[in-house]
């Protein structure tokens, strides 16, 4: 059954760039049936979905987000990542990565467990 | 953005009791909405799709329902694994957004 798992640095400073990979278990980002989304949860945001790619490498961005996001992917090892950059408090939170359909787009319906991400000093 | 807002944010129950939490959206998003569960530590895991539609795998004393701006999650007869987080999701129009979460407590 299919399996994502997060990775990634627990603690970022101010300012720099805040990366995380997604590897992929069980199944291929290959697979032209689905997107693969982050998704990240905080104290004073909330659930929030922060962008997608599939596997031609179209990405789509919230656009709170849009100007400091780059999603990618690395097909050959199965796995997508996440760059956030500029970061500040506000961006401490448990980041998830996620399956999401092509059709319909947005149902997310599979859950990586996530990765806890502090950003201090 | 479309809005989500989810009510309570907490409910207080016991196991056997039946509960419902309810999501209201800011514009009409038809039936595009899943409820998720969340545990700690523990990946969220879709229960609802299309606002009804059960996820394959997940008992059926979860039940969705509603259409329009208003849908609302029913847990008929709480199961001790039930006690975690639920949040509604709509996938009507990007960006895609989500309600504040309802703590399901004993």
């Amino acid at each position: 059954q299919l399996q994502l798992q997060e990775s990634g640095p627990g603690l970022v400073r101010p300012s720099e760039t805040l990366s995380l990979t997604c590897t992929v278990s069980g199944g291929s980002i290959s697979n032209g049936d689905y997107f693969w989304d982050w998704l990240r949860l905080s104290p004073g945001r909330g659930l929030e979905w922060i962008g997608s790619i599939n596997q031609w490498g179209t990405t789509y961005y919230n656009p709170s987000l849009q100007s400091r996001v780059i999603i990618s992917a690395a097909t050959s090892k199965n796995q997508f990542s996440l760059e956030l950059m500029s970061v500040t408090a506000t961006d401490t939170g448990l980041y998830f990565c996620a399956r999401d359909p092509q059709n319909p787009r947005g149902l997310i319906d599979q859950w990586g467990q996530g990765t806890r991400v502090t950003v201090s000093s | 953005d479309i809005q989500l807002t989810q009510s309570p944010s907490t409910l207080s129950a016991s196991v056997g009791d039946t509960v419902s939490i309810t999501c209201r959206a800011s514009q009409t998003i038809n039936t595009w909405v899943a409820w998720h569960q969340q545990k700690p530590g523990k990946a969220p895991k879709l229960l609802i799709y299309r606002a009804s539609n059960l996820q394959s795998g997940v008992p059926p004393r979860f039940s969705g329902s509603g259409s329009g701006t208003e849908f609302t999650l029913t847990i008929s007869g709480l199961q001790p694994e039930d006690f975690a987080t639920y949040y509604c999701q709509q996938y009507k129009s990007p960006p895609w957004t989500f309600g504040r979460g309802t703590n399901v407590e004993i």
